[in-house]
């Protein structure tokens, strides 16, 4: 079935520093990709999405490009900020479901200045 | 209309209580969700609404588990005879289709002691 694979945290980053998550998928067809984004005490919001191979997402700074041919969509930032410390959650929703949304287990991001 | 609104936010109960948890979605979303989050995991998918039609259920969905959603507004999720291993955050989540990707709400923590 599909699946998503992300890296374990946590993460630990000082301010300033480049980000990335990686992320890996298994799914049948042509899923849709997104990253959710939880901050301490708050729902999970989504943060960005692509929905076709070779589509980047992005949003507030966060970058994320579907590759098929890896199957990979990892999640990438030029200059975090404390503010960004969180967890990141990695998920597809499959063509063939059209609802369900298949999530990593997620990633903890602690940026520290 | 601000979202997703989830309640209770936290919910205590004794083993083999019954307990109930409300989700407003957002008016205008003819998509509802559930879903259960445990401790260091992603959120998986319990059971998803069109309207007020329950059109699939996980098999994580035990028979103790029932979700209405009556004039396809708000929904409840119930859990007859709870035991420890319910014991979760249970997110709500809704959408217009499917492309635009969900709001979550807070969620309702549940612990059953």
């Amino acid at each position: 079935g599909d699946s998503v694979t992300q890296m374990e945290g946590p993460v630990t980053l000082s301010e300033e520093a480049f980000l990335t998550i990686n992320c890996t998928y298994t799914a049948t067809g042509y899923p849709s990709l997104f990253w959710y984004v939880q901050y301490p005490g708050e729902g999970l919001q989504l943060l960005l999405k692509a929905t076709k191979a070779d589509d980047k997402g992005s949003n507030k700074g966060f970058e994320a490009t579907y590759r098929k041919e890896t199957t990979s969509f990892h999640l990438e930032k030029g200059s975090v900020q404390v503010s960004d410390s969180a967890v990141y959650f990695c998920a597809l929703m499959g063509s063939n479901s059209g609802y369900a949304l298949n999530f990593g287990k997620g990633t903890s991001l602690l940026v520290t200045p | 209309d601000t979202g997703v609104s989830q309640n209770p936010r936290h919910k205590i109960t004794k083993r083999g209580q019954n307990v109930t948890f409300r989700c407003d979605p957002i008016s205008e979303h003819n998509r509802l969700y559930w879903y259960r989050q445990t401790l260091g995991q992603g959120p998986e998918f319990l059971t998803y609404f069109q309207n007020e039609a329950q059109l699939e259920k996980s098999r994580l969905l035990s028979d103790r588990f029932s979700a209405e959603r009556p004039k396809g507004s708000f929904s409840t999720l119930e859990i007859q005879r709870t035991e420890q291993g319910d014991s979760a955050m249970y997110l709500c989540a809704s959408s217009l289709g499917t492309g635009a990707g969900y709001t979550f709400g807070s969620g309702t923590r549940l612990t059953v002691v």
